[in-house]
């Protein structure tokens, strides 16, 4: 059973710093990972989405990473901004088609502080 | 892509009763899924409604207790029965971004049982 972990819980930081966020999972047979972000009220907005045979994907101040043999991604944004709080989520999923369904970890709740 | 609303956006029921949430999309899609976050808990899949045929339930989730409509490509509801306090949650709809597999979700519906 695929289970996902992100690290740390909840971050604080100061406007203009770079920051990573961690997510890990236990089943490396990934079809893709996806980094979205949860803000209340307003549902996820999908950030970036990395296939299993990509290392990485980049969105403007974002860029995600992919280690599939070691079960790792990396979210860093660069030059964070208050507008970036929020609760940042990784998932993956296993399998594409009608087999598609994601995986969740629990998040990282950003605060960047002005 | 898509474009997706829910009604309603928060409600407070009464134990014993149901509530039924309704999920609009603005293109049609092939595959709708129906996700459950607990307070400080990730995204749980409860199940996925393809229209034309009955909802794949994921482990630990029952029709009777959640049934799904899928009538047309573009809507979609599900009913949370014979509710107890343990069923307050955010619900949210999602539905696949076709050939990208990118992940659309709605609002989310707020949901307090007491």
């Amino acid at each position: 059973k695929q289970e996902v972990t992100q690290i740390p819980a909840a971050l604080s930081v100061p406007e203009g710093e770079n920051l990573v966020l961690n997510c890990s999972f236990t089943d490396s047979a990934i079809y893709n990972l996806q980094w979205f972000r949860q803000d209340p009220g307003k549902g996820l907005t999908s950030l970036l989405l990395i296939q299993s045979s990509q290392r990485e994907q980049t969105s403007g101040r974002l860029n995600a990473s992919l280690d599939k043999s070691s079960g790792r991604s990396t979210l860093y944004i660069a030059a964070s901004q208050p507008g970036d709080s929020a609760t940042y989520l990784c998932a993956v999923s296993n399998s594409g088609g009608s087999n598609y369904k994601l995986t969740f970890g629990k998040g990282t709740l950003l605060t960047v502080n002005p | 892509s898509a474009v997706i609303s829910q009604k309603p956006s928060r409600d407070i029921c009464q134990r014993g009763t149901s509530l039924t949430i309704q999920c609009q999309v603005d293109s049609q899609v092939t595959m709708m899924f129906w996700y459950r976050q607990q307070p400080g808990q990730s995204l749980t899949l409860i199940a996925t409604a393809n229209q034309g045929s009955e909802a794949t339930y994921e482990s630990g989730f029952v029709i009777d207790k959640f049934p799904i409509s899928r009538p047309n490509l573009t809507f979609s509801t599900l009913t949370v029965s014979n509710m107890s306090p343990e069923d307050s949650s955010i619900y949210l709809c999602s539905v696949e971004g076709g050939a990208t597999d990118t992940q659309y979700f709605g609002p989310g519906t707020r949901l307090t049982v007491l």
